[in-house]
């Protein structure tokens, strides 16, 4: 069945560092992919999405692209702020939105 | 900017006891979802519900679940005879598009209801 792979966290950056959090997927066809974020005591929030392979997904400084070669939707920032310390969740939707396990990040100020 | 919402944030029950958790999804939305989450685990598929009837479940959903649209804007997940492992977090979610049908279904969460089972 479909399934969703995330990087183990817990992910521990300084302010302003790089962030990446890799995903992969395996199903069949063609699913879009989700990056859905979870602050402390929150619900689920999307934060960015990509419909086809080569989509780029963006949304608050955060990016991901849809490689359908490497079956892959990374997550990128180029400088994480602490505001950004949370949970993030992987997902993609085919039949019915299968997540990732989250990967939770910590930024230290 | 429309939101799903759900009552009540926490609910403590007995176990054996039943409970029914509340969402509102969002007005022009045709699908509705409720999701779980065990603490510190990921977020699993419940039920899926369209067109007044259940679309697709997982196997978590079992006899002891059910949900309703008892109305045009309450979504409801009720849980017959609680049991400890039923503990989590249960989002509600709403899109306006179904997931199967175009695999583009953006969902929108509500904040969760922390269910406790003691």
């Amino acid at each position: 069945g479909d399934s969703v792979t995330q990087m183990e966290g817990p992910v521990t950056l300084s302010e302003e560092a790089f962030l990446t959090i890799n995903c992969t997927y395996t199903a069949t066809g063609y699913p879009s992919l989700f990056w859905y974020v979870q602050y402390p005591g929150e619900g689920l929030q999307l934060l960015l999405k990509a419909t086809k392979a080569d989509d780029k997904g963006s949304n608050k400084g955060f990016e991901a692209t849809y490689r359908k070669e490497t079956t892959s939707f990374h997550l990128e920032k180029g400088s994480v702020q602490v505001s950004d310390s949370a949970v993030y969740f992987c997902a993609l939707s085919r039949q019915n939105f299968v997540f990732g396990p989250g990967t939770r990040l910590s930024v230290l100020p | 900017e429309p939101e799903v919402t759900q009552t009540p944030s926490h609910q403590v029950t007995q176990m054996g006891q039943e409970v029914i958790l509340r969402c509102v999804p969002i007005s022009n939305h045709l699908y509705f979802y409720w999701y779980r989450q065990i603490l510190g685990q990921k977020v699993e598929f419940l039920v899926s519900f369209y067109n007044n009837e259940i679309s697709e479940k997982s196997e978590i959903f079992d006899d002891q679940f059910s949900v309703e649209r008892p109305d045009g804007s309450n979504f409801t997940l009720k849980i017959r005879s609680t049991k400890l492992e039923d503990s989590a977090m249960y989002f509600c979610a709403s899109s306006l598009q179904g997931a199967y049908t175009s695999g583009r279904g953006e969902q929108y969460f509500g904040p969760g209801t922390r269910l406790t089972v003691t």
